[in-house]
């Protein structure tokens, strides 16, 4: 089982609709849950972080985090054409300090 | 912040040469680390270091690749000899572990093409 499995994508879906892309993580203990975005050429650029269960917003994005059933994911309302990215989930275990495990990505592309 | 500083942007060189990747960590951060991304596999880590020690190099593919941390703003990956398969981005990436405050950030990458 890997440690962080992602929606193989991709996900398309038309502008100003609600993009959901989902993740799962193997390890119970793990503390901290990342998305980041990487538009096709550049480097991954973090979208948002979150530690505990529940909802948080910022701006147009929202994480979920569901510790019981070791899923996050990540909201995107009033999707536009430049959200169109790869979206890479990551988890920080609690019994590994420092390191990240990613997931392989969704590909997203929103439509005019 | 100039955030991760990495060198060169891009590598062009021939099988068996010597390649030598750069990067200069986001001062104050004690984590570093190195990933390689392709299309088959993702992104890969490859080694971190923290204040300097090297943690995990368990992801370094084989003998020909290594990395050094000489000093906590500077850091080196290097492939001898180089082969066709170690052609991908290498990102380098740095963070400082507390609560709140584990986020990576990553440098612009560096794309090497191996002939």
């Amino acid at each position: 089982q890997k440690e962080v499995e992602q929606n193989s994508g991709p996900l398309s879906v038309p502008e100003g609709a609600i993009a959901s892309l989902n993740c799962t993580y193997s390890d119970r203990g793990s503390q901290s849950f990342f998305w980041y975005r990487q538009y096709s050429g550049k480097s991954p650029e973090l979208i948002m972080f979150i530690y505990s269960n529940g909802d948080k917003e910022d701006g147009r994005f929202t994480a979920q985090l569901n510790k019981a059933s070791q899923y996050v994911s990540l909201l995107i309302r009033d999707s536009q054409p430049s959200d169109s990215a790869t979206y890479l989930c990551a988890v920080r275990r609690g019994s590994t300090l420092g390191r990240l495990y990613f997931g392989r990505g969704t590909q997203l592309t929103v439509w005019p | 912040d100039a955030g991760v500083i990495q060198s060169p942007r891009h590598e062009v060189t021939e099988m068996g040469q010597e390649v030598t990747l750069r990067c200069k960590p986001i001062s104050g951060h004690d984590y570093l680390f190195w990933y390689r991304q392709t299309m088959m596999r993702g992104l890969e880590l490859l080694i971190y270091f923290n204040n300097n020690v090297p943690i995990d190099d368990s992801g370094m593919p084989e003998d020909r690749f290594s990395a050094k941390m000489p000093n906590a703003s500077f850091s080196t990956l290097k492939i001898q000899p180089s082969e066709p398969r170690d052609s991908a981005v290498y990102f380098c990436a740095s963070s400082s572990l507390g609560w709140g405050e584990d986020t990576q950030y990553f440098g612009p990458g560096t794309r090497l093409t191996v002939l």
